[in-house]
């Protein structure tokens, strides 16, 4: 079965820390796209990034950074040099092809920035 | 901001009730999908449609049903409403059924 998991509940940071977001993903598939949302106080999901299961590359993103790696299933975040303007809720998301594009969530990681 | 809204952004309504939410896709996306969010929880996929038809349903009960219309926007009905059924209830739309889902800003219903 398919399985999202973000242990990380709440991760407390101060301005400028680097900060890192940890994925695990489940999936019998071979072919499958992972996601990263960003839910702000406002509710809305944010779209970050989606990655499909053949493209191992790492990607940067101004201060954004992602780091994908089927050997350990895993697909982590990570924010260099935070702001306060980070502070939400992040959210790890799996879809399968076989499932349709039904995204499987984790139960995110609330980041907080103090300044 | 995706272009995806949702109406309304608040409800209240009390047990045994129904309740409509809408939603208007992106430009150009034909493909609509519901989401669940529980207080504290990640979004729980409800439904999606592709050009009118449904195309995948999550563990949610018949009491949940969905409508496209042919431009697209969607419709999401519950009926018999639950304390349980409080939620942030989340719309996103693709441009294929395959493409990334971009979400509206949700609607908060609460359930008394």
């Amino acid at each position: 079965a398919q399985k999202v998991t973000q242990a990380q509940t709440e991760i407390s940071v101060v301005e400028k820390e680097d900060v890192t977001l940890d994925c695990v993903y489940e999936t019998r598939d071979t072919t499958y796209y992972l996601f990263w949302y960003k839910q702000p106080p406002s509710g809305e999901l944010v779209f970050l990034i989606r990655r499909n299961s053949f493209d191992e590359q790492n990607e940067i993103s101004g201060r954004y950074s992602w780091n994908f790696q089927k050997s350990t299933s895993s697909f982590n975040f990570t924010i260099t040099a935070s702001q306060v303007v980070d502070s939400a809720v992040y959210f790890c998301a799996l879809s399968e092809n076989q499932a349709g594009t039904a995204l499987i969530f984790g139960k995110g990681t609330t980041l907080s920035v103090s300044s | 901001e995706t272009g995806v809204t949702q109406s309304p952004t608040h409800l209240i309504k009390t047990r045994g009730q129904q309740v409509t939410l809408r939603c208007s896709s992106q430009s150009g996306h034909n493909t609509v999908s519901w989401y669940q969010q529980a207080l504290g929880q990640g979004p729980q996929f409800i439904f999606q449609y592709y050009r009118e038809e449904e195309n995948g349903r999550g563990n949610f009960p018949p009491r949940f049903s969905g409508l496209q219309f042919p431009n697209y926007s969607s419709e999401l009905n519950v009926n018999a409403l639950e304390l349980d059924d409080s939620a942030l209830y989340l719309c996103a739309s693709s441009f294929e059924i395959q493409e990334t889902q971009y979400f509206g800003p949700g609607t908060r219903l609460l359930v008394l």
